[in-house]
């Protein structure tokens, strides 16, 4: 089954506390990305990574970095969360218009 | 670039009724992609149809139905007898040209009242 993996769906941390929410997809796409969504402002995306080794930003990248050292996997990082990263996060997996989301992990930084 | 627009933040309709989600966009790309997504309270984005820009005919699928114009830049979906389970934000994106980005309305609130 075509799918696209997220770790942890929530998640309540402290600022400044380095966390990594990773994704995974089982479909051998190249193009992978990450988005946040906010009430009011829909999704944006924040990285895109078009294969291994290969990633760029999106249209709210600060305060995240991401890796792309294999195909299957596009780990987000947050290196010092603050407050205004409390978002929900949806992670995607994309092959020809095609678009497979994740589930979508909650964030809480406090 | 795309850009699409929601004009709608919120709707409230009554079981049974008929009420439709307006989406306009704007792209510059010949080639392009149209999608809308329904999500539920639990949150995750369960996609409902795509539709590529060379074809314009209107999609029906059960109690759901899209309309596709080309000269309007609007791709709007209508749920028919709408039923409390339809009770989601609905969000409507573009694809343009090779760029796998989507770029997402701000999304529309429907609550449809028992």
């Amino acid at each position: 089954e075509a799918q696209v993996t997220q770790n942890p769906r929530y998640l309540i941390t402290v600022t400044g506390k380095k966390l990594t929410v990773t994704c995974s997809q089982n479909m051998n796409h190249e193009y992978m990305s990450w988005y946040r969504q906010d009430p009011g402002l829909g999704l944006r995306q924040i990285y895109y990574s078009m294969n291994v080794e290969v990633t760029d930003k999106g249209d709210v990248p600060e305060g995240y970095k991401v890796s792309r050292k294999e195909k299957r996997n596009f780990p987000l990082i947050l290196e010092s969360p603050s407050p205004n990263q409390t978002s929900l996060y949806f992670c995607a997996s994309s092959f020809m218009g095609e678009q497979y989301f994740g589930p979508g992990t909650r964030l809480t930084v406090t | 670039a795309q850009k699409v627009t929601q004009a709608q933040t919120e709707i409230s309709v009554v079981e049974k009724e008929d009420v439709t989600l307006d989406c306009v966009y704007e792209t510059r790309d010949t080639t392009y992609y149209l999608f809308w997504y329904k999500q539920p309270p639990s949150g995750e984005l369960v996609f409902l149809i795509r539709r590529n820009s060379f074809d314009e005919q209107n999609e029906i699928s059960g109690r759901y139905s899209w309309n596709f114009q080309k000269s309007t830049s609007s791709f709007n979906f209508t749920i028919t007898a709408s039923q409390v389970v339809d009770s989601a934000v609905y969000f409507c994106a573009a694809i343009g040209g090779s760029n796998y980005k989507l770029t997402f309305g701000k999304g529309t609130l429907l609550t449809v009242n028992p």
